[in-house]
């Protein structure tokens, strides 16, 4: 089955700064990449997600990157604010019919002001 | 819009015993997930429901986990008897239509603590 890799598994940077999160797949066939940032106590929500015949998607200050050819993928965050520290997780699928998603361990990242 | 609601938001029971969690997903949902989220790991599916259908739970412990979900609305997750290892965020998510690039919406989880 998938298994994907999340590094670093923490990650604290300064205010205005940038954040970036990676993570690897096994799966060949995995075409769906979805990201989820996670607050305390709350369930995961998607932020950004990005499909295989992209490869770069820009959402605001958030963008994702994909290296099919490597099988790696990316979380870029921009001019990091204090709201932005939460755990995020990436997460791979096959993207076609009832494929279920993968997700990787998390990132726990902290924006200090 | 309101979002998927869980309950109870937190559960501390014995190892041994038998213990419940209910999900009412996003209204017009027609897919139920539910996830297990131990402590420093990514969410695990456990078992996948299209309408009141199961179409995925081939990492549901069926000797000890069972899930429905009636009338392809809200769904209970059962746990009996629970062991140690058990302890961790079972959280419930819906989507509308179930296809693999869906988005997702989860709800707030259920902390269950197996002393």
């Amino acid at each position: 089955g998938e298994n994907v890799e999340q590094h670093p598994s923490t990650l604290s940077v300064q205010e205005g700064d940038s954040a970036v999160i990676k993570c690897t797949y096994s799966d060949s066939a995995s075409n769906y990449f979805p990201w989820y940032k996670q607050e305390l106590g709350k369930g995961p929500q998607l932020i950004i997600d990005i499909r295989s015949n992209v490869g770069e998607k820009k959402d605001q200050r958030i963008a994702v990157t994909l290296n099919k050819t490597a099988k790696h993928f990316s979380l870029h965050i921009t001019e990091t604010q204090p709201e932005d520290s939460a755990v995020y997780f990436c997460a791979a699928s096959r993207g076609s019919g009832y494929s279920t998603l993968t997700f990787g361990k998390g990132t726990m990242l902290l924006v200090s002001p | 819009e309101a979002g998927v609601a869980q309950s109870p938001r937190y559960k501390i029971i014995e190892k041994r015993q038998s213990v419940a969690f209910w999900c009412n997903p996003i209204s017009g949902h027609a897919t139920l997930y539910w996830y297990q989220q131990i402590l420093g790991q990514g969410p695990k599916l456990l078992i996948q429901f299209q309408n009141n259908g199961v179409v995925d739970d081939s990492q549901l412990p069926k000797d000890r986990f069972s899930a429905e979900r009636l009338k392809g609305v809200d769904s209970t997750l059962k746990i009996q008897p629970a062991k140690l290892e058990d302890s961790a965020v079972y959280l419930c998510a819906s989507s509308l239509k179930g296809g693999s690039t869906d988005t997702q919406y989860f709800g707030p989880g259920t902390r269950l603590t197996v002393l």
